[in-house]
């Protein structure tokens, strides 16, 4: 099955600050490869995907880049804002025969100070 | 067009009782999946349904149980609930979900005293 290391938190970064998440995943086969975002009070939303190597995920100022050959796919951002102050799963997904597999990694909160 | 709801939103159980959820998908979406959400653990799948049929099932015990009904909308019921199953529960809809696009609920906050 599918299995996901995120970078622990939290992460407290400045305003303006660039942000990296590491996110390494095992999987069987190419997986398509997900960032979620949970704000606080609310559920998780997706905030963008690559389902190919080399795809790069692009949403709301934030990017990651399907790396097949270090499994990885990293989260970042040049310039956070506070509103960004969430917490950030990274999730493969491993599709086929009618069903799938989406494993949530555990978390990253992410703090933004002005 | 109206998000996935869960309720109830918040609730206190005590040990020994059984608690029911309620998910609600956005309209549409025929699979519907839950999700158990711990500091500890973080996001454990439960199960999911299509077409009211359960397609997978996660790692838990009996006492967790779900079902769908033919309008899409589902349940999930914890029957002798113990202290560890105070979480947040997620309910998440999709209309092709093996595409890994997932529509997530508030969630339906469980503490067990």
């Amino acid at each position: 099955g599918n299995s996901v290391t995120q970078m622990e938190g939290p992460v407290t970064l400045s305003e303006e600050a660039f942000l990296t998440i590491n996110c390494t995943y095992t999987a069987t086969g190419y997986p398509s490869l997900f960032w979620y975002v949970q704000y606080p009070g609310e559920g998780l939303q997706l905030l963008l995907k690559a389902t190919k190597a080399d795809d790069k995920g692009s949403n709301k100022g934030f990017e990651a880049t399907y790396r097949k050959e270090t499994t990885s796919f990293h989260l970042e951002k040049g310039s956070v804002q506070v509103s960004d102050s969430a917490v950030y799963f990274c999730a493969p997904c491993r599709s086929g025969a009618g069903s799938y597999q989406l494993t949530f990694g555990k978390g990253t909160k992410l703090s933004v100070i002005p | 067009k109206a998000g996935v709801t869960q309720t109830p939103r918040y609730l206190i159980k005590t040990r020994g009782q059984q608690v029911t959820l309620s998910c609600s998908p956005i309209s549409g979406h025929r699979s519907v999946s839950w999700y158990q959400q711990t500091p500890g653990q973080g996001l454990q799948f439960l199960f999911e349904y299509f077409s009211e049929t359960q397609r997978n099932k996660g790692n838990f015990p009996g006492r967790f149980s779900g079902r769908q009904f033919s309008n899409s909308r589902s349940e999930m019921n914890v029957s002798t609930l113990e202290l560890g199953d105070s979480a947040l529960y997620l309910c998440a809809s999709s209309l092709f979900p093996a595409t890994g696009e997932l529509f997530f609920g508030e969630g339906s906050r469980l503490t067990v005293l």
